[in-house]
This record gives structure tokens, C-alpha cells and sequence, in this order.
């Protein structure tokens, strides 16, 4: 079946450094990709998407590509801020043809803290 | 505010009773769907409506589950006799259908109800 894979946290790290956080999947077909982030206190909102392989969604100063070889959908950002503290949640969305009506299958969540 | 809405934001309950949560989508919205997300995981895929329609089901909505959307605009989502294991936190979301086959419609979340059954 489809899954997603993420790494787990929390990734802590110092404001200003590189940020990754990576993201595997399986699935039927052709997904669409996203991230997803959970600020606390606060709903899910979409970060970024990308829905055909090698589609680079980018938001915020968040980047990611969808890697259709390596079925991964990894977040990268060049330099955090202490305001990117959250919990942030890859899914992705199964094509319709197999079936998936655009209901979203999240990995278990990455907590990022970012400390000054 | 137009947002996607959730009520009520928290519930304690006592094994065994039944609850409801209410869920207002973003209007014009024909989409809704419910997830649940327990401590430390993502949220799980529970049901969706496209307008009045439920159109599917996951496994993991036992029949103690029932959803409706009658008009196809808020939706309920009720547990009967409830379990510990449902204490979870419960999200809807809503999104735009214009068709279109593949096209991903954003889905947009609420804030979610956070239920605990003692």
C-alpha cells in the first residue's frame, strides 16, 4: 500500500543553519507530493507541493524535489529562523485512477526546534 | 473568518459515552474529509464527502463511527460508546473540487477537536 517514511525527530539545530529533512515514500502510480507544517497551537497548513517527478516546490524559503528514482520528497532550507520551530509532516496524495481521491497519507511528523 | 472550524476544540469524556463533533467547512467547499492524529503520529485518513456523499470509508472506522454531511455543507462525526483508544486529536478538512482528474485540490485543515476518554 501507500506510506511515507520520514525521519524522526526532533532535529534541533542553531538559527541560521542548513536545514534537512528527508522524506521517503511508496506508492501505486504517480503521486502528488507535500509538505505540511503543524505551528503550535495552530491547524496543519501546506508548505509545498510538487505533483509530477522532478517538480521542485518551494514556499517561505523551504525547497523540496520530487525524486521519482529515489521516491524521496526531501525539505531543505538554506538558513532557519526560530520561527520555523514546528512540526513539520510529508504526505502525499494517490493518483485518482488508483483510487485515492485526493485523501492525503502523512509520515508520523519531524519536530524542529531552533534555538537563537 | 474563513477558515475551516472545529467544535467543540477539546473533550473529556468517560469510556463508554457517546460524543459529536461538528465540522464547518470553508463555504463552497464540496469536499470534506476526517482524519485522526494520535500522539506522535501523522493524522490518519478516517472518511470524506463529496457534497452529501460519503465515498469512502477507512478500516479504520469501526461501527461504533458515524459521519454525515446532510446538506453537504457541516459535517458531524460521532463515536458511540467510546473507548480509551479513541483519545486522539480529530481534524477535518475542506477542499475545492473542479474536477479536472488528476489535479490536486488543496485540502484546507482545521484547528481540530482534541478528545480524551478517561
Amino acid at each position: 500500500g501507500n506510506s511515507v517514511t520520514q525521519m524522526e525527530g526532533p532535529v534541533t539545530l542553531s538559527e541560521e543553519a542548513f536545514l534537512t529533512i528527508n522524506c521517503t515514500y511508496t506508492a501505486t502510480g504517480y503521486p502528488s507530493l507535500f509538505w505540511y507544517v503543524q505551528y503550535p497551537g495552530e491547524g496543519l497548513q501546506l508548505l509545498l507541493k510538487a505533483t509530477k517527478a522532478d517538480d521542485k516546490g518551494s514556499n517561505k524559503g523551504f525547497e523540496a524535489t520530487y525524486r521519482k528514482e529515489t521516491t524521496s520528497f526531501h525539505l531543505e532550507k538554506g538558513s532557519v529562523q526560530v520561527s520555523d520551530s514546528a512540526v513539520y509532516f510529508c504526505a502525499l496524495s494517490a493518483a485518482p485512477f488508483s483510487g485515492g481521491y485526493n485523501k492525503l497519507i502523512f509520515g508520523a511528523g519531524t519536530r524542529l526546534a531552533v534555538h537563537p | 473568518d474563513t477558515g475551516v472550524s472545529q467544535d467543540p476544540r477539546h473533550k473529556i469524556t468517560k469510556r463508554g459515552q457517546n460524543v459529536t463533533f461538528r465540522c464547518d467547512p470553508i463555504s463552497e467547499h464540496n469536499r470534506l474529509y476526517w482524519y485522526r492524529q494520535t500522539l506522535g503520529q501523522g493524522p490518519e485518513f478516517l472518511t470524506y464527502f463529496q457534497n452529501e456523499a460519503q465515498l469512502e470509508k477507512s478500516r479504520l472506522l469501526s461501527d461504533r463511527f458515524s459521519a454525515e454531511r446532510p446538506k453537504g455543507s457541516f459535517s458531524t462525526l460521532e463515536i458511540q460508546r467510546t473507548e480509551q483508544g479513541d483519545s486522539a486529536m480529530y481534524l477535518c478538512a475542506s477542499s475545492l473540487n473542479r474536477g479536472g482528474g488528476r489535479l490536486y485540490n488543496e485540502q484546507f485543515f482545521g484547528p481540530g477537536t482534541r478528545l480524551t476518554v478517561l
